[in-house]
């Protein structure tokens, strides 16, 4: 079975501060996908990464990071210098080879000015 | 390209009452699904399929039906409204026959209220 956890319902930074959003995944194959999506209050779904199993390679898109490690099952997402325009809620999602994508509960991210 | 539309935005049912949720992609995707949105509980999967005349279930397909005639469309009949199908639905759409495993492209979401 699949599972995806974000245990931070939600956080609150001041903007300039960085923050990390946890994932933790759950799946039995060896061959499987990750993503990221941001949902900002307007209600669209915007992908923002998608990394498969074989590349631990950490990743960065300008202040966008993430974190990839199989050893404990985790695919984390820091926003360095938080903007305003973070706010949204972010979800991680998981989709093994062949399976459907199964999406964590999600993160609420405020920035404040 | 339009993209993932979804038609309507809004609605507002009645308990009992019926209704299709449209959904259409211009990019000749193969996999497409429908999603519901609720507080606290992420995306599940309702259903899903991976080309035209095949459809499948997802997790929470009680109460749901689908159909897909054609590659383009992909519509989502509730049959008989109920409260508990209060949410917002997405539909999705992905490139190739592995299109499950590849970015889902999302429409712009279709609030729903059963009252």
């Amino acid at each position: 079975a699949q599972k995806v956890t974000q245990a931070q319902t939600e956080i609150s930074v001041v903007e300039k501060e960085d923050v990390t959003l946890d994932c933790v995944y759950e799946t039995r194959d060896t061959t499987y996908y990750l993503f990221w999506y941001k949902q900002p209050p307007s209600g669209e779904l915007v992908f923002l990464i998608r990394r498969n199993s074989f590349d631990e390679q950490n990743e960065i898109s300008g202040r966008y990071s993430w974190n990839f490690q199989k050893s404990t099952s985790s695919f984390n997402f820091t926003i360095t210098a938080s903007q305003v325009v973070d706010s949204a809620v972010y979800f991680c999602a998981l989709s093994s080879l062949g399976q459907n994508f199964v999406f964590g509960p999600g993160t609420r991210l405020s920035v404040l000015p | 390209n339009a993209g993932v539309t979804q038609t309507p935005k809004f609605q507002v049912l009645k308990t009992g009452q019926s209704m299709t949720l449209q959904c259409a992609q211009d990019m000749n995707h193969e996999y497409m699904s429908w999603y519901r949105q609720d507080p606290g509980m992420g995306l599940r999967l309702i259903h899903y399929s991976v080309g035209a005349g095949i459809t499948d279930q997802g997790e929470v397909p009680n109460g749901y039906n689908v159909s897909r005639s054609t590659t383009e469309d992909f519509p989502l009949r509730l049959l008989s409204a109920a409260p508990s199908q209060t949410s917002v639905y997405f539909c999705a759409s992905s490139p190739g026959t592995s299109g499950r495993n590849n970015e889902q492209f999302f429409g712009p979401g279709t609030r729903l209220t059963v009252l």
